[in-house]
């Protein structure tokens, strides 16, 4: 069956960097655009990036743009979110989903458990 | 960017009453529309997509309806693994967007 296993997290300081993993199995991973959607304390689900089934076009949220990037390695099944000029209010728990086909414009079929990460000085 | 907006935001409902949730976009989403359940701890998990089509292994006391800016999930009897949080999601339009949630708790 579908399996996502997102790894990386853990307390950063402002102004630091972090790189989530996503480790996925039981499809064909190169058939599907990912997406990363998080979930700050108290609040409500967020969408933060996408990225096509082939790696060729990412999507961001606003509030990320030129500081978290989203990448992918289809031979190692694995999906990234690098994070860089972390702040306080990206401390979340962070989702890795698959979207259900090779659109990036879709609903989200599969997710892994999360990862917090928790950006604090 | 989308606005949904979820109402209401808690909703206290007794075993086997009627649920029904209602989402609402700023603009027209089409039937671009999706549903999912977050119990504390675990992983959203996906109900209905396109509106009001239930995701693989979904019971059918699941149901979704509406288009364009005006949507609503029912729950018909609701079962004790039912109380959960439930959100909308549209796929229309960048970015894509979530309502607030909906707190389904036992009254």
């Amino acid at each position: 069956q579908v399996q996502l296993v997102e790894s990386g997290g853990g307390v950063v300081q402002p102004g630091r960097s972090l790189r989530l993993s996503c480790a996925a199995s039981g499809f064909t991973f190169s058939n599907f655009a990912m997406h990363w959607v998080r979930r700050a304390p108290g609040k409500g689900l967020e969408w933060v990036a996408v990225i096509s089934y082939d790696g060729s076009k990412t999507y961001n949220t606003e509030s990320v743009k030129g500081r978290f990037m989203i990448t992918r390695d289809n031979s190692k099944k694995t999906l990234y979110l690098q994070m860089d000029s972390l702040r306080t209010e990206d401390t979340a728990v962070y989702y890795c989903a698959r979207g259900s086909g090779y659109s990036s414009f879709t609903w989200f079929d599969s997710w892994g458990q999360g990862t917090l990460v928790t950006v604090s000085s | 960017e989308i606005v949904m907006t979820q109402s209401p935001a808690t909703l206290s409902v007794s075993p086997g009453e009627r649920a029904t949730l209602s989402c609402r976009a700023s603009q027209s989403v089409s039937s671009n529309l999706a549903w999912y359940q977050k119990k504390p701890g675990q992983a959203p998990r996906l109900l209905i997509y396109a509106a009001s089509t239930r995701a693989t292994g979904i019971p059918a006391r699941f149901s979704g309806s509406g288009s364009g800016t005006e949507f609503t999930l029912t729950i018909s009897s609701l079962q004790s693994e039912d109380f959960a949080v439930y959100y909308c999601q549209q796929y229309n339009n960048w970015p894509l967007t979530f309502g607030g949630g909906t707190k389904v708790e036992i009254k």
